[in-house]
């Protein structure tokens, strides 16, 4: 079966300080990876996604970027990390020739203090 | 343009008593529907979908919903909670044309008490 791992659980960083969240799928190849935001007051909201590897999709302009080195790893990265960063951050799979059924990961809870 | 109304932020139950959470949504093509259920700190995770066929889905945990074409809505059911339902649901749609873009609406914080 398929599993999904994200790392760390949480987080709390500086204002100015550089991101790094991890992201990595078992038991499956050649998945589509999501990463959304769960900010309070503004819901949850789609990041990036990717197809494959080296293929981003960016959905919202901002300080974040996102890069998938693996075929089953998907990386969320900032060089400065701003207060409007904080937020429940989730990745997601689906499978390459399914993307309307996405299965979530337990999350990163960020903090930027 | 799409969007995702879900009509109760927060919805009180009593254990055992039915519920249903409110969604509707706007758009110019066609959809496919989802529910998703957020226990505290944790990840989504999918209770059911509508993708084509009838418009009668049924879910994990007992939970049920119904795509209604004409009010544009999936209202979400369950007849009898457990205190265990206590969560925040997400309504989901993904355009026919878009791909595998969630878009989510705000959230429905249900309470369950004894």
């Amino acid at each position: 079966s398929q599993t999904i791992h994200q790392w760390p659980a949480t987080l709390v960083q500086p204002v100015g300080s550089p991101l790094s969240l991890e992201c990595t799928v078992e038991g499956t190849s050649n998945p589509n990876l999501y990463w959304y935001r769960q900010a309070a007051g503004r819901g949850l909201q789609l990041l990036f996604y990717s197809v494959g590897i080296g293929q981003i999709s960016s959905e919202v302009p901002q300080n974040l970027s996102a890069s998938r080195p693996q075929d089953r790893q998907f990386i969320l990265s900032s060089k400065k990390l701003l207060l409007s960063d904080s937020g429940f951050y989730l990745c997601a799979w689906s499978d390459g020739n399914h993307p309307y059924e996405q299965y979530f990961g337990p999350g990163t809870r960020l903090t930027v203090t | 343009a799409q969007s995702v109304t879900q009509l109760d932020s927060q919805v009180p139950v009593f254990e055992e008593a039915p519920v249903e959470l409110r969604c509707n949504y706007s758009s110019s093509v066609s959809v496919y529907l989802f529910w998703y259920v957020q226990y505290p700190n944790q990840g989504l995770q999918l209770l059911l979908k509508y993708l084509s066929g009838s418009t009668l889905v049924k879910g994990i945990n007992g939970f049920e919903a119904e795509f209604n074409k004409s009010q544009t809505s999936f209202h979400l059911r369950k007849p009898s909670v457990h205190i265990s339902d206590t969560a925040e649901y997400f309504c989901a749609v993904i355009r026919a044309d878009s791909w595998g873009k969630l878009q989510f609406g705000a959230g429905t914080q249900v309470v369950v008490t004894p």
